[in-house]
């Protein structure tokens, strides 16, 4: 079974718009953190927003939200206010067993991505 | 803003021979990893290394990669002998901390496999 899974290929907004990313995930460590990357066609991944398992509040950065459904095991990203700039490859990443001793479990697994093209 | 740093941005090489990837991690950062994409494909994880050793590292990660920290500031991946289908985009990403904690990415080294 995948452990991340982005259902939404390609997607258009429009500028100044909202748009929600989907994803979806798949773990039975109950320590894990989810986390979204956007990588514009330059090809770098760019760090947005991280959730952790066990913090109660929906994480915000900025434009970013996480609307973070635990029991439906969802971590959907919510960017407000769409710009030109926005447009990119979206990636989900979960990292497991964030509490284990040993420092096992440090890999990120991502999903396929969602292309977002923002129109003007 | 301190960052992580990728050489060579892109590499031609022709199958069989051996590529080096280099990374200049931030440097108090203290988890190291190689990640590759393969063009229009997922980022997949290739390894992990802490503390001068491998922590983790997955199926693709075979007897032909290796990485190494060879100054206490360079971070590299050494592909022995090249495949074609080890043209990707390798990035390499750093982190401070061991539980949580924010993965910092490179640009990405663009290897391509004639």
């Amino acid at each position: 079974a995948q452990k991340i899974t982005q259902t939404q290929p390609g997607m258009f907004v429009q500028e100044k718009e909202a748009v929600t990313l989907d994803c979806t995930y798949d773990t039975s460590d109950p320590s894990y953190g989810l986390f979204w990357y956007k990588q514009p066609s330059s090809g770098e991944m760019i760090f947005l927003i991280y959730q952790g398992s066990y913090d109660q509040q929906n994480a915000t950065e900025g434009r970013y939200s996480l609307n973070f459904q635990k029991a439906r095991k969802s971590a959907n990203l919510v960017i407000s206010a769409s710009q030109l700039g926005d447009s990119a490859m979206y990636f989900c990443a979960m990292r497991e067993g964030l509490r284990r001793p040993d420092n096992a479990g440090n890999m990120l697994t991502f999903g396929g991505g969602t292309r977002l093209m923002v129109k003007p | 803003e301190p960052e992580v740093t990728q050489t060579p941005s892109h590499q031609v090489t022709q199958m069989g021979q051996e590529v080096i990837l280099r990374c200049v991690p931030i440097s108090n950062h203290l988890y190291f990893y190689w990640y590759r994409q393969i063009l229009g494909q997922k980022v997949e994880f290739l390894v992990s290394f802490y503390n001068n050793e491998i922590s983790e590292k997955s199926e693709i990660f075979d007897d032909q990669f290796s990485v190494e920290r060879p100054d206490g500031s360079n971070f590299t991946l050494k592909i022995r002998s090249t495949k074609l289908e080890d043209s990707a985009m390798y990035f390499c990403a750093s982190k401070r901390t061991g539980e949580t904690g924010e993965l910092f990415f490179g640009e990405g080294s663009r290897l391509t496999v004639l």
